[in-house]
């Protein structure tokens, strides 16, 4: 079974400040793990993905994540928050060992980036 | 290149009555999801199929029925609808493993 926990339901930060969204996860597989965002009424956006390969992973828009197998975190970071990065961020690990490749959501993380 | 196409954007039905949720991909992925997204619930797991002719089940399947006859299209059937059934619906596509989702623009419906 695997899960995801996101610790953070809402994070507010000023414009300009880093932004961290904090995730840890649960897999009995060698997970993959993504960030998803969510901009209000609008569909799913992957922002990075972590499949084995380098455990620092860069994605859109500014965004990184590091995968810490020691601590099962996957926390996704932003040197400097943007107005435009307020939206609803998704942790999401794969099973990785069935053949359909199923993603279990964490609940989100609202971000709120103030002026 | 469209991606994944979703239709209708918004709904309203009553209790009892019957719709058909729209999902069109072309990008010749073989699997497809039906998600649904309830506040504060993150998104959970209705159907999924592998590829033409094969679907399966999610976490929460009750009260949805879906069929895949090609691989571009992937309805997701609602025949009684109950207020239960109000939620966000998406739609996603994936080449395969690790590859990670494209997401429709998903459906709101209300069941009253």
């Amino acid at each position: 079974a695997q899960s995801v926990t996101q610790l953070d339901s809402h994070v507010s930060v000023s414009e300009g400040t880093p932004v961290l969204l904090r995730c840890n996860y649960s897999s009995s597989y060698s997970p993959s793990l993504f960030w998803y965002v969510q901009h209000p009424n609008k569909g799913l956006q992957l922002l990075l993905k972590y499949t084995s390969a380098a455990t620092l992973v860069k994605g859109i828009n500014g965004f990184e994540a590091e995968f810490k197998k020691s601590e099962t975190s996957f926390h996704l970071t932003k040197p400097s928050a943007h107005m435009s990065d307020a939206a609803e961020y998704f942790c999401v690990v794969s099973d990785g060992g069935g053949t359909a490749s199923k993603l279990t959501f964490g609940t989100g993380t609202r971000l709120q980036v103030t002026l | 290149n469209a991606g994944v196409t979703q239709t209708p954007k918004f709904r309203i039905l009553k209790i009892g009555q019957s719709m058909t949720l729209q999902c069109t991909q072309d990008m010749n992925h073989n699997y497809m999801y039906w998600y649904r997204q309830d506040p504060g619930m993150g998104l959970k797991l209705i159907y999924y199929s592998v590829g033409a002719g094969i679907t399966d089940k999610g976490e929460v399947p009750n009260g949805y029925n879906v069929s895949r006859s090609t691989t571009e299209d992937f309805p997701l059937r609602l025949e009684l609808a109950a207020p239960s059934q109000t939620s966000v619906y998406f739609c996603a596509s994936s080449p395969g493993a690790n590859y990670g989702y494209t997401f429709g623009s998903g459906t709101r419906l209300t069941v009253v």
